[in-house]
């Protein structure tokens, strides 16, 4: 199946600073990848769906001036958590959907746990 | 909006044996598509199984198997044979049809496989 990694699998930053976090598609090209958030014990919500070359596309309810999207390339997608704090403290995964194999499937990255202090 | 429901919270299963999982969603779409996916503790998320709400046939896919009912808005997952390593989180997922739409979660069903 197709492979999706993520970079850093954790992070700690301080208070106030920003934290970048890379998704990329190992062995296929993701026109399109979602970010989620996951708190402990709870679902996947979605934050945002990034599409190469155009801005992303924010759920209801998630600030996209505090956390950037970028899809420069068919196989990275950048979340850049701004002035974290530490109610941003989370696991955070993306996916990507794999072009031709059906309009269904995402797969998953290992996802990345944020602890801001 | 569609909304995906999990009623179980935590269910316990010895090895070997066969356990249900509980899902049930509310949509006005006639056609979509419906998944369960696993996060065992890795966290890492995988896809168990999918079935299209067009196919009348319930999906399999080796121990696993669904029961969709369209009428009723369920789509449940029987795992047959346990093993210690079906323990994991358990999510159904709902997406409408065209390539843009998202998945929609339920709240998860974690499942503790037991000696």
């Amino acid at each position: 199946g197709a492979v999706v990694s993520q970079h850093p699998s954790r992070v700690i930053c301080k208070s106030g600073t920003s934290v970048k976090i890379e998704c990329r598609s190992l062995d296929f090209q993701a026109t399109t990848m979602f970010w989620y958030r996951q708190f402990p014990k709870k679902s996947l919500m979605l934050m945002a769906t990034s599409n190469e070359g155009s801005k992303a596309t924010y759920e209801q309810g998630v600030e996209k001036d505090k956390f950037l999207i970028n899809h420069a390339s068919l196989t990275l997608s950048t979340l850049t958590v701004t002035s974290a704090h530490p109610e941003d403290s989370s696991f955070y995964i993306c996916s990507a959907r794999v072009p031709g194999q059906g309009v269904y499937e995402q797969f998953f990255g290992p996802g990345t746990r944020l602890t801001v202090l | 909006a569609q909304t995906v429901t999990q009623s179980q919270p935590e269910m316990s299963v010895q090895e070997a044996e066969t356990v249900t999982l509980s899902c049930t969603y509310d949509t006005s779409e006639s056609n979509y598509y419906l998944f369960w996916y696993k996060q065992p503790p890795s966290r890492q998320m995988i896809l168990v199984i999918r079935q299209e709400a067009y196919k009348q046939q319930n999906a399999t896919e080796n121990r696993f198997s669904v029961n969709f009912q369209k009428a009723a808005k369920s789509f449940s997952l029987k795992i047959s044979d346990s093993q210690l390593g079906d323990t994991a989180m358990y999510f159904c997922a709902f997406k409408k049809t065209g390539t843009a739409s998202k998945l929609t979660f339920g709240t998860g069903t974690r499942l503790q496989v037991t000696l």
